[in-house]
């Protein structure tokens, strides 16, 4: 169980284009989803939480307008990365708060991760 | 002065050893601690998932929480060189909710 997909698992695009990310979460439904991302060997950055049904909660630092996020079912979020420059490659990761809420399993579980690279 | 300190590594060990891992953050308001294992170009894998002090066995796996010192800790027992990996604690305040991660600590388990 708790198991979340994303698409496509990479994705090559010139810059300037958009890129759009999916995440889902397969078996289970998800009021909460989250989106990462991450350099080579180092952590996860949390960029967003989103809630379905209303906007987005963006960390500092990151570029609403840049990184546009939609939840908008209990079972897909989705990732736009607008006007994409080569600063922006990078691994990016979504997860979604799953399992009995308040229970042993209410935590965050991972999708396999996109690869984008900007040329 | 990061919330959660993981030592990068890498720790090398030879097979069938025992694997340590610890973490150390600053906020006592954290409450929920996790372990997750992440492969090369993955995403991260729950392993462990404890709350409050104390410890949980899963397998191979134990999660220690000593919330009085503000350290977690988990062990892989009988290494394995499948166990070679990125291991990442993370917290957080209230299940479910934002979590905050150690940097990841590299482990090659040797055959």
């Amino acid at each position: 169980g708790a198991v979340v997909s994303q698409h496509p698992s990479w994705v090559i695009c010139k810059s300037g284009t958009s890129v759009k990310i999916e995440c889902r979460s397969l078996d289970f439904q998800a009021t909460t989803m989250f989106w990462y991302r991450q350099f080579p060997k180092q952590s996860l950055m949390l960029m967003a939480t989103s809630n379905e049904g209303s906007k987005a909660t963006y960390e500092q630092g990151v570029e609403k307008d840049k990184f546009l996020i939609n939840h908008a079912s209990l079972t897909l979020s989705t990732l736009t990365v607008t006007s994409a420059h080569p600063e922006d490659s990078s691994f990016y990761i979504c997860s979604a708060r799953g399992g009995l809420a308040g229970g042993p399993t209410d935590t965050q579980y991972f999708g396999p991760g996109t690869r984008l690279t900007v040329l | 002065q990061k919330e959660v300190e993981q030592d990068p590594g890498p720790l090398s060990v030879p097979e069938g050893a025992i694997v340590s891992l610890n973490c150390t953050y600053s906020n006592s308001a954290f409450q929920y601690f996790m372990w997750y294992r992440q492969y090369s170009r993955k995403g991260p894998e729950l392993l462990m998932y404890t709350y409050s002090s104390g410890n949980k066995e899963d397998g191979r796996f134990t999660a220690q929480v000593d919330k009085s010192s503000k350290y977690i800790s988990l062990f892989i027992r009988d290494s394995q060189p499948s166990d070679s990996a990125t291991y990442l604690c993370a917290m957080s305040r209230a299940a479910g909710n934002k979590l905050t991660f150690g940097g990841g600590t590299r482990v090659l388990v040797k055959p």
